[in-house]
C-alpha cells in the first residue's frame, strides 16, 4: 500500500524550541507539499518542492523552513516555534503533471506551549 | 488571488437521499479538478478528479463540471451516515499547487 508517512501523530514542544516534522513517501513522486490545516481557515500551504534540493514558499512561509536532500523525504522546520504555529500539519505528495492529485500523511498535531 | 468557494454548511442530508455539494473556483485557465472527503481527525482522502466538461461517475458518486460557469459539484447517491464528513474541492490552475476550498460539512441523518 502506498503511503505519505509523517513521523508524529502528536507532538507537544515549547515556545522558541527549534521543531522539525518529518515526512517520507514511498510512491516515488517528483512533488511534495506541507500544509497546516486550522478551523476556519481550511489549508494553507506552506511550501512545497517539485524536485530534490528544490523549494518554493507557499501562501504562508514566515517562521517556516524546508529541506529536501533526497526525493522521498521532506521536512518542514520550524525555527524558534511559537504558540500561533499551534496547528495540525499535513504533508502531500503527487506526480507532476495537472491531473494528478496528491496523498496526504495522517498529519502531526502540533501543540507549542 | 486564486479561489475556491464552498459553502460551509453543515449540509443535512437524510439516509438514502442525494446530497449535491458545490464549487466555483475564480481562474477561467484551471485545468483539473479534485474532490477530496476528511473526516474529522483524519487527513484528506482523494474520491473522484474530473477535467472534461460533463459527469464522470464512480460508484455512488458523480463529479460534474462546467468550465463556462466556473462550476463544479460532487453527487453522493444513496447518501450514508459513514458519508458524514468534510468534503474539500481542489482546483489545479495549471502551473502552481492545487488550490483548496475550505469545505464543505456534510451530515447525514440515519
Amino acid at each position: 500500500d502506498v503511503k505519505v508517512t509523517q513521523s508524529s501523530r502528536y507532538l507537544v514542544k515549547r515556545t522558541g524550541e527549534k521543531v522539525f516534522l518529518e515526512c517520507v513517501q514511498d510512491m516515488d513522486h517528483e512533488n511534495m507539499f506541507w500544509y497546516r490545516q486550522d478551523p476556519g481557515l481550511g489549508l494553507r500551504l506552506i511550501y512545497f518542492s517539485y524536485d530534490v534540493k528544490m523549494k518554493e514558499k507557499g501562501d504562508i512561509p514566515e517562521g517556516y523552513s524546508v529541506s529536501r536532500e533526497k526525493k522521498e523525504r521532506f521536512s518542514l522546520i520550524l525555527e524558534s516555534a511559537s504558540t500561533n504555529q499551534t496547528s495540525m500539519y499535513l504533508c502531500a505528495s503527487s506526480l507532476q503533471g495537472v491531473n494528478n492529485g496528491y496523498t496526504f500523511g495522517s498529519g502531526t498535531r502540533l501543540t507549542v506551549v | 488571488q486564486k479561489e475556491v468557494e464552498q459553502n460551509s454548511g453543515p449540509l443535512s442530508v437524510p439516509e438514502g437521499a442525494i446530497a449535491s455539494l458545490n464549487c466555483t473556483y475564480s481562474d477561467r485557465g484551471s485545468q483539473s479538478f479534485f474532490w477530496y472527503r476528511q473526516y474529522s481527525g483524519k487527513s484528506p482522502e482523494l474520491i473522484m478528479f474530473i477535467y472534461s466538461n460533463g459527469d464522470k461517475e464512480d460508484g455512488r458518486f458523480t463529479a460534474q463540471l462546467n468550465k463556462a460557469s466556473q462550476y463544479v459539484s460532487l453527487l453522493i447517491r444513496d447518501s450514508q451516515p459513514s458519508d458524514s464528513a468534510t468534503y474539500l474541492c481542489a482546483v489545479n490552475p495549471g502551473n502552481t499547487p492545487l488550490v483548496f476550498g475550505k469545505g464543505t460539512r456534510l451530515s447525514v441523518i440515519a
